[in-house]
């Protein structure tokens, strides 16, 4: 079965920093692209980050560039998204998805995902 | 950037019914749109992909169309367990946008 399972949330103050860990099974995590999605309270869903198969390139949306980074270890399976410079508004249920490796793929499976909580 | 728009933002329907729902792009997206089911405490769900690919194992009773810049997702025969928020998002921009969903609530 395939499973995404994210790690790393919780409770941090504005201005903190904050790593989240998405760990993957079932399925070839050397051939997929990662995303992380997240979705504010009472919002919809927003893409914020991909990562391609082999880690050599990244994107980001605009509210998050050069805060967030992701980045990914292919032998663990896994996938990050370091969180700095953490604002309010980052509240968010956070998602991690997987893609086929591709331009124009979409997310075909999803973790559970993880709330973060940005508040003093 | 790409804007992507969902209408309606909410719908009421009852079992059986047939619904469908709207996408449009701010350009043209080719056929890169995608559909995508959300239950509250829930993983997303992938149901459409290239606008009009049924995800495996997703119901017959779902299917999509379009290309360019409108979209639709329609739903016949509407389940119980199809009560939930409906989203497009287009994967031609590296800016990978979603639409701002659509409630599908029971009448």
């Amino acid at each position: 079965d395939v499973q995404l399972v994210e790690f790393g949330g919780g409770l941090v103050q504005p201005g903190g920093s904050l790593r989240l860990s998405c760990a993957t099974s079932g399925f070839d995590f050397n051939d997929s692209w990662m995303h992380w999605v997240r979705q504010a309270p009472g919002m919809g869903l927003v893409w914020i980050s991909r990562i391609i198969s082999d880690g050599s390139s990244s994107n980001y949306a605009d509210a998050v560039k050069g805060r967030f980074t992701i980045s990914r270890d292919n032998v663990k399976k896994t996938v990050y998204l370091q969180m700095t410079s953490l604002r309010v508004e980052d509240t968010a249920v956070y998602y991690c998805a997987r893609g086929p490796s591709y331009h124009g793929s979409w997310m075909d499976h999803w973790g559970q995902g993880i709330l973060v909580t940005v508040s003093s | 950037d790409i804007q992507m728009t969902q209408s309606p933002s909410s719908l009421s329907a009852s079992v059986g019914d047939r619904v469908t729902i709207t996408c449009r792009a701010s350009r043209s997206i080719l056929s890169h749109l995608n559909w995508y089911q959300h239950k509250v405490g829930r993983a997303p769900k992938l149901l459409m992909f290239a606008a009009s690919s049924l995800q495996d194992g997703v119901p017959s009773r779902f299917s999509g169309s379009g290309s360019g810049t409108d979209f639709t997702l329609t739903i016949t025969g509407l389940q119980p367990e199809d009560f939930a928020t409906y989203y497009c998002q287009e994967s031609y921009t590296t800016s990978q946008t979603f639409g701002p969903g659509t409630k599908l609530e029971i009448k």
